[in-house]
This record gives C-alpha cells, structure tokens and sequence, in this order.
C-alpha cells in the first residue's frame, strides 16, 4: 500500500523555524516527483512546493519562497520541508503528496495524501 | 498565474440527484485538470486526472469533462458517501499549481 507520513507539525512562535518530514513507503520513491501543499483551517488547498525524483529541481510558491526549503533523502524515503521566519499566516495542516504525471512535459497532479501535520504559529 | 475559480460554493443537493460542478480556469489549460474530494477531517483524495479519466478504484458515478478554460465535475446519483468538498486543480502551466476554491456538496 502506498503511504504517506507526516511528522514534525506543532506550536511555533512567528518569527521560529521548523522541519517537516514525510516518510514514503509501498512505492519506488526515488522515481517520484514529491510536494507540499497545506491547508489553512477552514481554507482551500495551496499548493508550496515540488522536488524532482532526484532533487536537483525545486519549485516554489511565492507565498514561502525564500523562507521554505525542499529536500528528499531517496536512500531513507523520506521528504522534509524547512521552514523559516514562520508568519501566522503559516497556520495550517501541511500534507505531503506525491506528484503524478504522464507525459510529464506539463505540470503534476497529486496521488496519494498524506493524513497531514498540523502547524501553528502563535505567540 | 492561472487562477481557477468554481462554483457554485455550496451545492445543496438530495441523495440520488445529479450533481454537476463547475471549474472555470482564466486562461487555457488543454485538459490539464484534476479533481479531488475531501471528506471532514480527511486528506484530499484524487478522483479525475487529464479532466476525464477516473483515478484507480473510482466508483463510474464520477465523471470529467471540459477543455480549455471551462470544466464540469458530474456524480451522476448522489451517494451519501459522496457528500464532501470538491476541488480542481491544474497542471498546465507552472509553477505554480493551483487548486479552486472548492465547491462543497451538502444534503438539502
């Protein structure tokens, strides 16, 4: 079964930095492109983040570009996001998604979810 | 940026009736679109890919259509396992991907 598993969400003040992780299983990680997208509560989904299958290719939104940053350990499965200089706006529950595509010359969609980690950023 | 917009909002429809949702992109996205529902409390979950082809064990209810800027998501009986939020999301032009609004399916 292909599962996704995220970790490292909590309580942060504005201004602190935290990592996330995703463990990967039930699939050849290292041929899959991985992103981020949140959640804020009660909110639509946006879109952060995409890593190629090798990661030596990174996209970003521009809400978090310069403060974020994408990696992958393909020998561990496993995807984190870095997040720095975090904002209340940064509220929200994280998933990690693997990306999907075909001819892949354009964009991907996202299969499967992870369940989520949920990150607060408060004073 | 491609903005994607849906409606309506809010669907209020009865179980067994048809359900069509709407997703307008602001520039052409060929067939470049997904859709995915979210249940309360769960991850999204990827229902339509390439704006009509049905993800793996997506019951045939489920149907995409559309091309170029205006795409429609129809269940065609309502279950009420099927009451949820609905999102499309393009992948035609980027970064950066972008999702709609979400359009949320409730029982009248």
């Amino acid at each position: 079964e292909v599962q996704l598993v995220e970790s490292g969400g909590g309580l942060v003040q504005p201004g602190g930095s935290l990592r996330l992780s995703c463990a990967a299983s039930g699939f050849t990680f290292s041929s899959y492109n991985m992103n981020w997208v949140r959640q804020a509560p009660g909110k639509g989904l946006e879109w952060l983040s995409y890593i190629s299958n090798s990661g030596s290719s990174m996209f970003y939104a521009d809400s978090v570009k310069g403060r974020f940053t994408t990696s992958r350990d393909n020998a561990r499965n496993s995807l984190f996001l870095q997040m720095h200089n975090l904002r209340a706006e940064d509220t929200a529950l994280y998933y990690c998604v693997r990306g999907i595509c075909t001819t892949c010359d354009t964009g991907r969609w996202f299969d499967p979810w992870g369940q989520g980690t949920l990150v607060t950023v408060s004073s | 940026e491609i903005v994607m917009t849906q409606s309506p909002a809010t669907l209020s429809m009865s179980p067994g009736e048809r359900a069509t949702l709407s997703c307008r992109a602001s520039q052409s996205i060929s067939s470049d679109l997904a859709w995915y529902q979210q249940k309360p409390g769960q991850a999204p979950r990827l229902l339509i890919y390439g704006a009509s082809t049905r993800a793996t064990g997506i019951p045939a209810r489920f149907s995409g259509s559309g091309s170029g800027t205006e795409f429609t998501l129809t269940i065609s009986s309502l279950q009420s396992e099927d009451f949820a939020v609905y999102y499309c999301q393009q992948y035609n032009n980027w970064p950066p991907l972008t999702f709609g609004g979400g359009t949320k399916v409730e029982i009248k």
